[in-house]
């Protein structure tokens, strides 16, 4: 069983939707990355939370610690947000801070 | 100006070959990255170096060594390539802290797709 587990695999939107993407986690972390992979290959982080919630334009993240999950909120669904969506968590093994991957969320939105 | 870059961007060659990848980070940056992606699109942590210095090394084939001539740079060398290796590989790099309660944003390089024939 993966460390890192990323819900669902593959979402499909109509454009105007609320999207959530889930990832749960099983060991101890200092943060909870989600990441986001366009079609043309590029990764771009897009917040790092250790706690609550964080909000950039129309994306929200959320964290519980005490449950080991987490949520990617999209608000108003676009077409270009069609994209990979990945949830990693790092932490600090001796004096190295290392990610752990989810599998991803391929995300598609029709206009 | 590009933060993390990465050549060649493409990579096509044929079973036994040696071929490198070099990355580059103009952040001021300590620490670099090489992860490997999948067909599947799984990302997955190879090495880390901080300061020049081989920090992580999971469970890699010692067919694939880094070298890092400098805290800027962090290439990676593959010596008789097999079918296996076909992927992308991306170079990352963040500047860490070492803080228990810290956390570090990694900046990614656009990647480099290799084909094995």
């Amino acid at each position: 069983k993966n460390e890192v587990e990323q819900s669902p695999q593959n979402l499909t939107a109509q454009e105007g939707e609320f999207i959530t993407i889930n990832c749960s986690y099983s060991v101890g972390i200092s943060a909870l990355h989600w990441l986001q992979q366009h079609p043309g290959g590029g990764i771009v982080s897009l917040f790092m939370l250790s706690s609550g919630k964080k909000k950039h334009g129309r994306l929200i993240a959320t964290i519980n610690i005490q449950e080991k999950h987490s949520s990617l909120h999209i608000t108003a669904s676009h077409p270009r947000d069609s994209a990979v969506y990945i949830c990693a968590v790092g932490g600090w093994g001796g004096s190295n801070y290392k990610l752990t991957f989810g599998k991803g969320t391929l995300l598609t939105v029709n206009p | 100006d590009t933060a993390v870059s990465q050549t060649p961007k493409y990579l096509v060659t044929q079973m036994g070959n040696d071929k490198s990848i070099k990355c580059e980070q103009n952040l001021g940056h300590d620490t670099m990255y090489w992860y490997k992606q999948d067909s599947k699109k799984f990302l997955k942590i190879m090495f880390s170096y901080n300061n020049k210095e081989l920090i992580i090394n999971e469970t890699v084939p010692n067919r694939f060594s880094p070298k890092s001539p400098d805290k800027a740079h962090l290439n990676l060398h593959i010596n008789s390539l097999e079918l296996g290796d076909s992927a992308v590989y991306f170079c990352a790099s963040s500047q860490e802290r070492w803080d228990p309660s810290s956390y570090n944003e990694q900046f990614f390089g656009p990647g480099t797709r290799l084909t094995v024939l």
